[in-house]
C-alpha cells in the first residue's frame, strides 16, 4: 500500500465552480500536510502547509485535514482558469521527510 | 520561503553522455533534496544532498550513477552519468525551510536522452 493515495484525474471544471481535491494516507503518525501546485513546464509551488489536522484558510483556498479519517482535502472557491495546474498533496512524519502523492490534474474552463 | 534556482533548465543529451545540473539556494539550508518526476508519477526522492559529507541515497539510486555534490549551504549540483533514456525526466532540486519545516523546489531540469 502506498504512503499516500491521490487521484490523478483529470478533473474538469467550469469557471467559479467549488474544487475538491483529496489524498488519503496509511501512515498514522503523519503531523506535515501540504499542497503544491505545479504548473506544466514547473517546479512544484507550495500552496498550503498544515500541521496536525484542522483548517487553514488562504485566500480561495482551504485546506482541511481529517486525521481520524486520514484524509486531507483542498477545496478552491470561485475556481479561475489560472488554477489550472497539476495539485500534489505531501506529508510527513516529521519536518524533513515527506510523500508526495501523484498529483491531480486540474482543468478550469472558462 | 527559498528562491532556488537550476541549470540548466532543460537539455538534450545523448546516451552514454553525463549531465551535470546546478541547483543554486538564495539563503544557507541545512536540508537540500534532489528529486526526479516523470511523468504521471509522484516525485521519487533520489538523494538527500548533505554539506560537508557524502550524499544520503534513497533504495534504487546509487552515488556511481548519481553524484552529488554539495560544498556549500546554499548549492548543490547532481549528475546524472552514463545516461540511458530511461533517465529522460525532470530533475527538481528542493530544500526544507529549518524554522518552518516548508519544502521549496526549483524549476526543474527537463532532461531527455536520445
Amino acid at each position: 500500500q502506498k504512503e499516500v493515495e491521490q487521484d490523478p484525474g483529470p478533473l474538469s471544471v467550469p469557471e467559479g465552480a467549488i474544487v475538491s481535491l483529496n489524498c488519503t494516507y496509511s501512515n498514522s503518525a503523519f503531523q506535515y500536510f501540504m499542497w503544491y501546485r505545479q504548473y506544466s513546464r514547473k517546479g512544484p509551488e507550495l500552496l498550503m502547509y498544515t500541521y496536525s489536522s484542522g483548517n487553514k484558510e488562504d485566500g480561495r483556498f482551504t485546506a482541511q485535514v481529517d486525521k481520524s479519517s486520514k484524509y486531507i482535502s483542498l477545496f478552491i472557491r470561485d475556481s479561475q482558469p489560472s488554477d489550472s495546474a497539476t495539485y500534489l498533496c505531501a506529508m510527513g512524519v516529521t519536518g524533513n521527510q515527506f510523500y508526495f502523492g501523484t498529483g491531480t490534474s486540474l482543468t478550469v474552463i472558462p | 520561503s527559498a528562491v532556488i534556482s537550476q541549470k540548466p533548465s532543460r537539455d538534450i543529451c545523448q546516451r552514454g553522455t553525463s549531465l551535470t545540473i546546478q541547483c543554486q539556494v538564495d539563503s544557507q539550508v541545512t536540508m537540500m533534496f534532489w528529486y526526479r518526476q516523470q511523468p504521471g508519477q509522484s516525485l521519487t526522492l533520489i538523494a538527500t544532498a548533505n554539506q560537508g559529507s557524502e550524499a544520503t541515497y534513497e533504495s534504487g539510486f546509487v552515488i556511481d550513477k548519481f553524484p552529488i555534490s554539495r560544498p556549500n549551504l546554499t548549492f548543490s549540483t547532481l549528475t546524472v552519468s552514463n545516461m540511458s533514456p530511461e533517465d529522460s525526466s525532470i530533475y527538481l532540486c528542493s530544500v526544507i525551510s529549518q524554522s518552518s519545516y516548508e519544502q521549496y523546489f526549483g524549476p526543474g531540469t527537463r532532461l531527455t536522452v536520445t
